[in-house]
């Protein structure tokens, strides 16, 4: 079982809907992430927040919107995506260290554009 | 640039067989080596990881996989795999902060 917990597990959205997912964490971890991973492919980095902060964003479309309310939450914004973006969303954190960071993933929001 | 290779893609095996997936990364400094396990419609997991020490690390599971810096290697071991662990792995390392570069994975099939 992961530490990092997802909701929802599930979601499908038209191109015009704005939604959102959401991401805990009470490991406390002080760098969250969001990865975005299609099948069969490793996962890729979208945005990474330390110490609450934005830090990395991969040059991910606006539509994207990430969101770090505390050290324990995280949230995606989703508004006017595309069927492209239909893919698992992964949430992850780690601890900030020099070196040597675990990152541990949670269970994922699959997400479905229609 | 920084790269993680895996070389077997697919690989079918029977219950019993040893198990060995290779890993290769180019980076000449020093790095942090993981490998993660994603079961069929479930998130990915930490098998193992190597930050510094003892060349060979166990994971969970019966894993094992061994650090060779000459080579540039990270390969995961099982000496008796089970259809439990039909999955697909993932080799990654860890070169710049927060950012971990991916294998492309390999698909595990376990034949019962």
């Amino acid at each position: 079982d992961t530490e990092v917990t997802q909701t929802p597990k599930h979601l499908v959205m038209g191109m015009t809907n704005k939604k959102s997912l959401k991401c805990e964490q009470h490991m406390g971890h002080r760098a969250m992430y969001w990865y975005k991973q299609k099948a069969k492919k490793p996962p890729e980095l979208m945005f990474v927040y330390s110490y609450e902060k934005l830090s990395i964003n991969e040059s991910v479309p606006s539509r994207f919107s990430p969101e770090c309310p505390n050290s324990s939450l995280l949230n995606l914004h989703l508004h006017a995506l595309q069927p492209e973006d239909s893919a698992l969303y992964l949430c992850a954190s780690s601890q900030v260290r020099l070196s040597g960071n675990t990152i541990y993933f949670g269970e994922g929001s699959w997400l479905t554009v229609v | 640039a920084q790269s993680v290779s895996q070389h077997n893609h697919h690989v079918i095996l029977s219950e019993a067989a040893s198990l060995e997936l290779g890993c290769n990364y180019s980076y000449g400094g020093t790095v942090n080596l993981f490998w993660y396990v994603q079961y069929p419609g479930q998130h990915l997991q930490l098998l193992l990881k190597y930050f510094s020490g003892d060349p060979l690390v166990k994971g969970i599971k019966g894993f094992e996989a061994e650090f060779i810096k000459s080579k540039f290697s990270f390969n995961l071991r099982k000496p008796s795999v089970q259809w439990s662990d039909t999955a697909e792995y993932f080799c990654a390392v860890d070169v710049v902060d927060y950012q971990l570069i991916w294998g492309a994975g390999t698909k595990l099939i376990i034949k019962p």
